[in-house]
């Protein structure tokens, strides 16, 4: 898999706009990019998945460019709700097992 | 709309004890996993069943056994517990050849 880099942290106040890069310089030609949810206590949960350009669902958007070296998570408008660690993970749609890094911890302030 | 559940949530055990972590899945899905998270880590693979019948060795295997018991249940068991074993466990599952996985809620486990 390829391996990522992500911010450690990162902090914003409600109803901000959040970015979250994650850089993958060696990603693979069938690799997509997926991003994980991690709040206290629970398991990950699944956010959002692209390959290339604009994915949007009703949690947030992934914007990859045309190169694909990096990805940007948005998060619109967060809430305290928001605060969480947010994983970016790579690999092919066929591939079975997941590797998690630390993570950027997004810290949601009133 | 249970998902993944595990089994137990909590748990404390003596160094030397053994114990089984319970995991079953109502999607139907073909491949099935168990992680550890240490504190302040991601997540490190232990075992995963790609499916029914199979089973393989992940990151850090060693002190764990898997049993796939049929195809909606994946069990994790520790033959002696030692104290570098206190860590959250969790299971997931996904179909067969998707990378997008679905986890349980946890067993937190300590070690004494």
């Amino acid at each position: 898999l390829a391996k990522t880099t992500q911010p450690i942290s990162m902090d914003s106040y409600e109803g901000q706009e959040v970015n979250i890069t994650c850089s993958h310089n060696n990603i693979a030609t069938n690799d997509y990019i997926t991003w994980y949810q991690q709040f206290p206590s629970q398991g990950p949960r699944f956010i959002i998945q692209g390959y290339k350009t604009k994915v949007t669902n009703e949690v947030a958007s992934l914007f990859i460019p045309a190169d694909r070296k990096s990805s940007t998570l948005s998060l619109p408008r967060v809430s305290l709700s928001d605060t969480a660690v947010y994983y970016c993970l790579v690999g092919d749609e066929g591939y079975s097992t997941l590797t998690f890094g630390k993570g950027t911890m997004l810290l949601v302030s009133p | 709309n249970a998902g993944v559940t595990q089994t137990p949530k909590f748990q404390v055990l003596k160094t030397g004890q053994s114990m089984t972590l319970q995991c079953a899945q109502d999607m139907n899905h073909n491949s099935m996993y168990w992680y550890r998270q240490d504190p302040g880590m991601g997540l490190r693979l232990i075992y995963y069943s790609a499916s029914e019948g199979t089973t393989d060795k992940g990151e850090v295997p060693n002190g764990y056994n898997v049993s796939r018991l049929n195809k909606r249940e994946f069990s994790l068991r520790l033959e002696s517990a030692a104290p570098s074993q206190t860590s959250v466990y969790f299971c997931a599952s996904s179909e067969a050849g998707e990378n997008i996985q679905y986890f349980g809620a946890g067993t937190r486990l300590s070690v004494l």
